[in-house]
């Protein structure tokens, strides 16, 4: 098994530029996240999904929109990109129940925005 | 006021001594609560979850301790592998969300 895979790992933008991030999983999770880690901060949501074809705004979404189409997909889109989004970007899936509350992360997406 | 909050450090430490580090949370209805590790430039793993009566997983104990709200991560006999960032996770149980603290560094030292 894979687990959480990510691409690209690494993505250098100009301003307003657009670009997708995919996030894969390979363990049949129910949820799935998008995180952003900046320094000297903890990891915040941006947007998360409990089930193909739903999605829900997490902590700090603006800027940013996602796409279930899939199971094991989760991808993250970002229209028209900005300087205060680069960051480091880290998808999660977990299982549904009571108990299951160990996410798993992938290798992280490093974007930077010029 | 962060949500969770840690002492960054970094602790500096050497190879063999008993470490410890706590982390606070603000929200007195906070559920559950994990440690996570991470080293340099990669993901976050869990490292293990904190039980309301304590508990230990090798050489790791997590504590917690509701009436103060904060909950704590002791390592003993520790290894130069140990030396890592450690991510204090707070889960308010009325949605799916955790909540992270910004990290403690620590190094272990041969």
């Amino acid at each position: 098994n894979a687990g959480v895979t990510q691409t690209p790992k690494f993505r250098v933008l100009k301003t307003g530029q657009s670009m997708t991030l995919l996030c894969a999983q390979d363990m049949n999770h129910e949820y799935m996240y998008w995180y952003r880690q900046d320094p000297g901060m903890g990891l915040r949501l941006i947007h998360y999904s409990v089930g193909e074809g739903t999605t829900a705004k997490g902590e700090v979404p603006d800027g940013y929109n996602v796409s279930r189409l899939k199971k094991q997909n989760f991808l993250l889109g970002l229209e028209s990109a900005a300087p205060s989004q680069t960051s480091v970007y880290f998808c999660a899936s977990s299982y549904i129940g009571v108990g299951t509350d160990t996410q798993y992360f992938g290798p992280g997406t490093r974007l930077t925005v010029l | 006021r962060k949500e969770v909050e840690q002492d960054p450090g970094p602790f500096n430490v050497p190879e063999g001594a008993t470490v410890a580090f706590n982390c606070t949370y603000s929200n007195s209805a906070s559920q559950s609560f994990f440690w996570y590790r991470q080293d340099c430039r990669k993901e976050p793993k869990l490292l293990m979850s904190v039980y309301s009566s304590g508990n230990e997983d090798g050489r790791f104990t997590a504590q917690l301790n509701r009436a103060s709200q904060y909950i704590s991560l002791l390592i003993r006999d520790s290894k130069l592998s140990d030396s890592a960032t450690y991510l204090c996770v707070v889960k308010r149980d009325s949605n799916y969300q955790l909540i992270w603290g910004a990290g403690t560094k620590l190094i272990i030292k041969p």
